[in-house]
């Protein structure tokens, strides 16, 4: 079966750079969730999608800005890398609804800032 | 605000042990709760999921019931593997509204030995 696909899997970047992250949800799931993990974290939430807009926001810095196109696939872009920036990014995608939809995530893109 | 607490780790057993990693959580509503595995260096992978009280989540032999009156999930195994080896995360999803990002717990590190 298909699943999230995210690319690039690997990034390094250095300071105050901008990278963009990608992520292609499994067909036919409308909403898109990005979460960041830092090195032994549990996995934070950013912001999420629902038909291209955004549908919630948590702890997303400002320098970081996000989208869904029409094809429902979402891009992450952020600006002024800092060294704390550092971490796992992963996308999740889920049809949408009320309860219980399961989320399933992509492999995750490793950021390292330098 | 919707909060999980796991059980600290790290958990270390041996092969065929029975293995339980606690799991409770706080939310309003009727939130569908998870738990899902990250071996190294990978992604996360839903392993069950329950999505309103008493129900029974099960997948690879791993079980976790939804208990509303003690607000607990925890996974349990009968005898576990090496290939158990892993992190688990256990993870509530919130009801309506926008509220269906993931809230995850801490993460316990499992390492079974031969």
């Amino acid at each position: 079966a298909a699943g999230v696909i995210q690319s690039p899997r690997h990034l390094i970047k250095e300071k105050r750079e901008t990278a963009t992250l990608k992520c292609y949800p499994i067909p036919r799931h409308d909403t898109v969730y990005w979460y960041q993990q830092g090195p032994g974290q549990d996995p934070q939430f950013l912001i999420s999608f629902y038909e291209k807009m955004q549908s919630d926001k948590g702890s997303i810095p400002d320098r970081f800005s996000a989208q869904q196109f029409s094809d429902y696939h979402s891009e992450l872009n952020m600006s002024s890398l800092e060294l704390g920036d550092s971490a796992l990014y992963f996308c999740a995608s889920s049809t949408s609804g009320r309860g219980g939809e399961t989320q399933y995530f992509g492999p995750g893109t490793r950021l390292l800032v330098l | 605000g919707n909060s999980v607490t796991q059980m600290e780790g790290p958990v270390t057993l041996s092969e065929e042990a029975f293995l339980t990693i606690n799991c409770t959580y706080t939310a309003t509503g009727y939130p569908s709760l998870f738990w899902y595995v990250q071996y190294p260096g990978e992604g996360l992978q839903l392993l069950l999921k329950a999505t309103k009280a008493d129900d029974k989540g099960s997948n690879k032999g791993f079980e976790a019931t939804y208990r509303k009156e003690t607000t607990s999930f925890h996974l349990e195994k009968g005898s576990v593997q090496v290939s158990d080896s892993a992190v688990y995360f256990c993870a509530l999803r919130g009801s309506g509204g926008s509220n269906y990002k993931l809230t995850f717990g801490k993460g316990t590190l499992l390492t079974v030995n031969p």
